[in-house]
């Protein structure tokens, strides 16, 4: 059974960047996306992006090129970094394995952006 | 970018009845990428459909989707308690992917 484990700062000052990691136990990452979506009260679920194990990216044009994932597969982990973040980024935000959509998520991580 | 559009809002069962959950693409959904979601206050989404119509892992088989290009349905033929719950619809045939705003099915 693959899982998925969120991990970073639960808050983040406006104007710096967020960074969270994403570790995968119980499968391989070789062959599959693995993604990050957000979830906030005002705009529902919306998609970050993925990135291949291979290290090709895809990511959502509204961040506007604030967005930067990576991937180390000999860890099992892959990386989400948001930078310039506003109060607007302050979300719950999981990691996901996209098959190609999302089957398998990680529990989700609270993230405030406040001063 | 594709928008999805859930209908209705808030359905109202009780347990035992059948749900019908909508969602309509603005445009074509290449290769029926259409999934749904259940999520649970607290939990994570939980996978129940992909490709408009396959079951995910250990789906019970009282949730079926349907449809095909722009019209989709979620039916869930006799709710159990565990289901009242918000499902989200999401395409991820075109990208940027994208989610509806989610049908909540409460308790009547």
């Amino acid at each position: 059974q693959v899982q998925l484990q969120e991990s970073g700062p639960g808050l983040v000052k406006p104007s710096e960047a967020l960074s969270l990691t994403c570790t995968v136990s119980g499968g391989s990452m070789s062959t599959y996306y693995w993604s990050w979506i957000r979830q906030s009260p005002g705009k529902g679920l919306e998609w970050i992006g993925y990135i291949y194990f291979s290290g090709y990216t895809n990511y959502n044009p509204s961040l506007r090129g604030r967005v930067t994932m990576s991937v180390d597969t000999s860890k099992n982990q892959f990386s989400l970094k948001l930078t310039s973040v506003t109060a607007a980024d302050t979300a719950v935000y999981y990691c996901t394995r996209a098959n190609p959509g999302p089957d398998y998520w990680g529990q989700g991580t609270l993230v405030t952006v406040s001063s | 970018e594709i928008v999805l559009t859930q209908s209705p809002g808030t359905l109202s069962l009780s347990p035992g009845e059948r749900a019908t959950l909508s969602c309509r693409a603005s445009q074509s959904v290449n290769n029926n990428y259409l999934a749904w979601y259940q999520q649970r206050p607290g939990q994570a989404p939980r996978l129940l459909i992909y490709g408009a119509s396959s079951r995910g892992t250990g789906i019970p088989d009282r949730f079926s989707g349907t449809g095909s290009g722009t019209d989709f349905a979620l039916t869930i033929s006799r709710l159990e308690p565990e289901d009242f719950a918000v499902y989200y619809c999401q395409q991820y045939g075109s990208s940027p992917q994208t989610f509806g705003q989610g049908t909540k099915v409460e308790v009547k």
